[in-house]
């Protein structure tokens, strides 16, 4: 079974581009969550879904992320425009159901702006 | 919010040493979990806590939930090289917001063979 992927895995992109990172959970997992750890600090979470719902969003750091889960299965997660801040491993997990079923994570995208 | 303060934040031992590492909260969390992340990966789960008080064991790996609910620590016994990378705390709350993770800014563990 394949795990959390995420896509891609390092982008670099000037101050004021647009980026979006993708995430595909295990299949048949409800739950998907962002997470980001920006150098050196502890991994944050941004915001969780069921299925294409937004469960929790009190993560996410400004109006300049936008998360989607359309249909449920696979995400994206928009920066746009990016800032200098913005640099950081964003990662994606996945889990099934609610309750103590804890989630998988994907391998991280890294994200550099310059 | 919620924070988890996590120590040391790196450690360089020999093979073969114990180790131990420890996270602290002045809130508390229904869950502990500790996870590794080696270089590339994501994290990966190594043990998880649901009950104050619980000890438990994964090999070499042994964590405990703390009786306040506010901390939590994991030991490594006769480190080995491929230990290394770096060690992360979690605490989880379940509220009607959901159940997210709180982690700590983990711990860096560097193993000289």
């Amino acid at each position: 079974e394949a795990g959390v992927t995420q896509f891609p895995s390092h982008s670099v992109i000037e101050k004021g581009q647009t980026v979006t990172l993708r995430c595909d959970p295990i299949s048949g997992h409800d739950n998907l969550y962002w997470y980001r750890r920006v150098m050196g600090k502890e991994i944050k979470f941004l915001l969780h879904f069921v299925k294409e719902s937004k469960q929790d969003e009190s993560g996410m750091p400004n109006n300049r992320f936008l998360a989607e889960r359309t249909g449920g299965t696979y995400s994206t997660l928009k920066v746009q425009p990016a800032e200098l801040e913005d640099s950081g491993v964003y990662f994606c997990a996945s889990s099934q159901g609610t309750g103590t079923r804890e989630a998988f994570f994907g391998q991280g995208t890294r994200l550099t702006v310059v | 919010g919620q924070q988890l303060n996590q120590s040391p934040q790196s450690m360089f031992i020999q093979e073969g040493e114990d180790v131990s590492m420890n996270c602290t909260s002045s809130s508390i969390f229904n869950t502990w979990l500790w996870y590794k992340q080696d270089p590339g990966e994501g994290p990966v789960l190594l043990i998880a806590l649901y009950k104050a008080g619980e000890l438990t064991s994964n090999g070499r790996l042994t964590a405990q939930f703390g009786i306040t609910r506010k901390d939590s620590f994991l030991n490594i016994s006769a480190s080995i090289p491929s230990d290394v990378g770096i060690y992360f705390c979690a605490g989880r709350y379940y509220d009607n917001a959901g159940n997210m993770l709180t982690f700590g800014g983990g711990t860096r563990l560097m193993v000289k063979p």
